[in-house]
């Protein structure tokens, strides 16, 4: 079985600073880590994903996330946060059969 | 490609109604997924297909869901009869193959669905 919780369901930054969602996992498996950005009124999109091959994983319009197996962690950062950046981000967890995702977490950018 | 594909965009109806979501997966995909998002219970699988065939509908809530995929193209999800507490965001997503584990599904634009 696996969870996974995102920690803060609103977050708020400034443009130009440093963007942090946080994401922790449970899986009784070796997981499968995803990030997906959700924009109003559309379907969700892949940010990025964990496989198992690098813990740092690179992905779309400048985030990036590492995998910490010791903290069970999946935390999604972006350097310098964009006006374009606000949306809901979903951090999800594949291990056994099922795709598990998280509750969401807003993000809004401050001019 | 033209991405997944779901009709209405929008439906309203009364309690009690017959609702019928409809869904084209993208073209070559052999998973298909229906999921309801809600601000309560965030977003929920109802259920997956793999090559037209239902692989785990545990996730549907009871008996007056159902889910169809009669060919590799097109997907629907009934209620009936709808509630009010069935009012939410219907998703499909598909996924190139046999559903795995590091699968990227590709996501519809949602229907958002107003029971009254």
């Amino acid at each position: 079985a696996q969870s996974v919780t995102q920690l803060g369901s609103h977050v708020s930054v400034s443009e130009g600073a440093l963007v942090l969602l946080r994401c922790n996992y449970s899986s009784s498996v070796p997981p499968y880590l995803f990030w997906y950005v959700q924009y109003p009124n559309q379907g969700l999109q892949l940010l990025l994903k964990y496989t198992s091959a690098a813990t740092l994983v690179k992905g779309i319009n400048g985030f990036e996330a590492e995998f910490k197996k010791s903290e069970t962690s999946f935390h999604l950062t972006k350097p310098s946060a964009h006006m374009s950046d606000a949306a809901e981000y979903f951090c999800a967890v594949s291990g056994d059969d099922k795709i598990i995702f998280g509750k969401g977490t807003r993000l809004h950018i401050l001019p | 490609d033209a991405g997944v594909i779901q009709s209405p965009r929008h439906e309203v109806t009364e309690m009690g109604q017959e609702v019928t979501l409809r869904c084209k997966p993208i073209s070559g995909h052999n998973s298909l997924f229906w999921y309801r998002q809600t601000m309560m219970r965030g977003l929920e699988l109802l259920i997956y297909f793999n090559n037209n065939v239902p692989i785990d509908d545990s996730g549907m809530p009871e008996d007056r869901f159902s889910a169809k995929m009669p060919n590799a193209s097109f997907s629907t999800l009934k209620i009936q009869p709808s509630e009010p507490r069935d009012s939410a965001v219907y998703f499909c997503a598909s996924s190139p193959s046999y559903f795995g584990k590091s699968e990227t599904q590709y996501f519809g634009p949602g229907t958002r669905l107003l029971v009254l």
